[in-house]
């Protein structure tokens, strides 16, 4: 069955670190994206890409970066890891962004914690 | 940009029926997602609406109104296991607006 996965589930870091998240998916989807999710905020987008070689800023880009080599990973890069960056990430795609098979399948998400 | 308003908390009744409701305010309109997140999980796909009116899937039912800026999910039949937060997400139109903007959440709390 197709899928997306993260990893790590879990990460514990400190401040300035680089710190690389993952996200994989099998549904061989063009669409892909990032978001986070802290309490009192819902799920806010970080960046997303269309397709391979395409990436772009979210609501909340600042402090983050991706980059789209194949169809399935699309890796999220903190520079330099700061405290206000301690949240829950998930990864997620879609087939398309009109019409039918539109919706977003997410990864089971990725807690981070920035010491 | 989009505005999406939904309440922060819910409680229910086993059994009962629940409806959650959602507004929104957006420049261009291009359809409307509920999804369901349990707590410590991802969120997964519930329903999609582009066009006005209701549209049910078993126990669930969702509801559009584009007029009045208006969802709501209709749970029926609450089982305990519909203890989750309900995610209201508005797609617009044009470039990244094409991306769902996603509400706050319902957190649901289904009580025997």
């Amino acid at each position: 069955d197709a899928e997306i996965t993260q990893s790590p589930r879990h990460k514990i870091t400190e401040t300035g670190r680089q710190v690389t998240l993952a996200c994989h998916q099998t549904w061989n989807h063009n669409n892909m994206f990032w978001y986070r999710q802290d309490l009192g905020h819902g799920l806010r987008l970080i960046h997303y890409s269309y397709g391979v070689q395409d990436t772009n800023k979210g609501e909340v880009s600042d402090g983050y970066s991706v980059s789209r080599s194949n169809t399935e990973d699309l890796p999220l890069t903190l520079e330099s890891a700061a405290s206000s960056q301690t949240s829950v990430y998930f990864c997620a795609s879609s087939e398309s962004l009109a019409g039918a098979y539109n919706e977003q399948f997410f990864g089971p998400g990725t807690r981070l914690t920035v010491l | 940009g989009q505005n999406i308003d939904q309440p922060t908390e819910m409680t229910a009744t086993e059994g009962a029926i629940v409806q959650i409701n959602c507004t929104y305010q957006t420049s261009g309109f291009n359809g409307l997602f509920w999804y369901q997140q349990h707590a410590g999980e991802a969120p997964t796909f519930l329903s999609y609406n582009v066009l006005d009116g209701l549209e049910e899937k078993g126990r669930f039912s969702s509801f559009l109104s584009r007029s009045k800026g208006y969802s709501y999910l209709l749970l029926k039949e609450l089982q305990m296991k519909d203890s989750a937060s309900y995610l209201c997400a508005v797609r617009g139109t044009g470039g990244g607006s094409y991306i769902p903007t996603f509400g706050r959440g319902t957190s649901l709390i289904v009580h025997p």
